[in-house]
């Protein structure tokens, strides 16, 4: 069964510097698909940014990029330039083709931005 | 503009009293999906709905059950809700390919007294 982990139950970071989230996965696939997830304290989950495992290049939205490590399993996410409005869970998720249309979420991140 | 809605956003229910949530879609997507989330912990599928085809995830309590009478709305039926259900109560849609996002709708808090 697919595991998805991460490891940071809580990060914190200053307004403006850069943060990383670590995620890592365990999966006997190939091809599948990441994703990483926020949760404001509103509550209402929103997609960040996603990666298709068969794409070498890291996918990039904006503030938010990924590092794609296939061969370690690791989809770090990467924050530049924090705001305020980025404090929220983080969470992972991985689904694949043969996965049902399900998502395999890890733990989440409780990431805090400091004014 | 609101895509996947909730209503209520919050219910209060007694012990063993039935209760209902409600989920609706604009998006016309395949799937819709019930998740329950309690604090600071990653969504636990309860189950979910490929157009009228139901699938129920192994380990949700029979005391939870749900209706997808259209595309567009979903309904979760707690039949007799326990303390140990109070919980945030989230609904979400897709397309059903994996490449996919889940869209999320805002969610629905449930306490039981």
């Amino acid at each position: 069964a697919q595991t998805v982990t991460q490891s940071q139950p809580e990060m914190s970071v200053q307004e403006a510097e850069t943060v990383t989230l670590s995620c890592t996965y365990d999966t006997s696939e190939s091809d599948y698909y990441l994703f990483w997830y926020k949760q404001p304290p509103s509550r209402q989950m929103i997609l960040v940014i996603r990666q298709e495992a068969y794409k070498q290049q890291n996918a990039t939205e904006n503030r938010f990029s990924v590092n794609f490590q296939k061969a370690a399993k690791s989809f770090s996410l990467k924050i530049s330039d924090s705001q305020l409005g980025d404090a929220a869970m983080y969470f992972c998720a991985y689904t694949s083709n043969n996965a049902g249309n399900m998502l395999t979420f890890g733990g989440g991140t409780r990431l805090m931005v400091k004014p | 503009d609101a895509m996947v809605i909730q209503n209520p956003r919050y219910q209060v229910t007694q012990f063993g009293k039935p209760v209902t949530l409600s989920c609706s879609q604009t998006l016309n997507h395949n799937v819709m999906y019930w998740y329950q989330q309690k604090s600071s912990q990653a969504p636990k599928l309860l189950f979910h709905y490929y157009d009228k085809d139901f699938n129920n995830e192994a380990d949700t309590p029979d005391n939870f059950q749900s209706r997808r009478p259209n595309t567009s709305f979903c309904f979760l039926d707690i039949r007799s809700p326990g303390l140990g259900d109070a919980a945030m109560y989230l609904c979400a849609t897709s397309r059903g390919q994996p490449a996919y996002e889940q869209y999320f709708g805002p969610g629905t808090r449930l306490t039981v007294t």
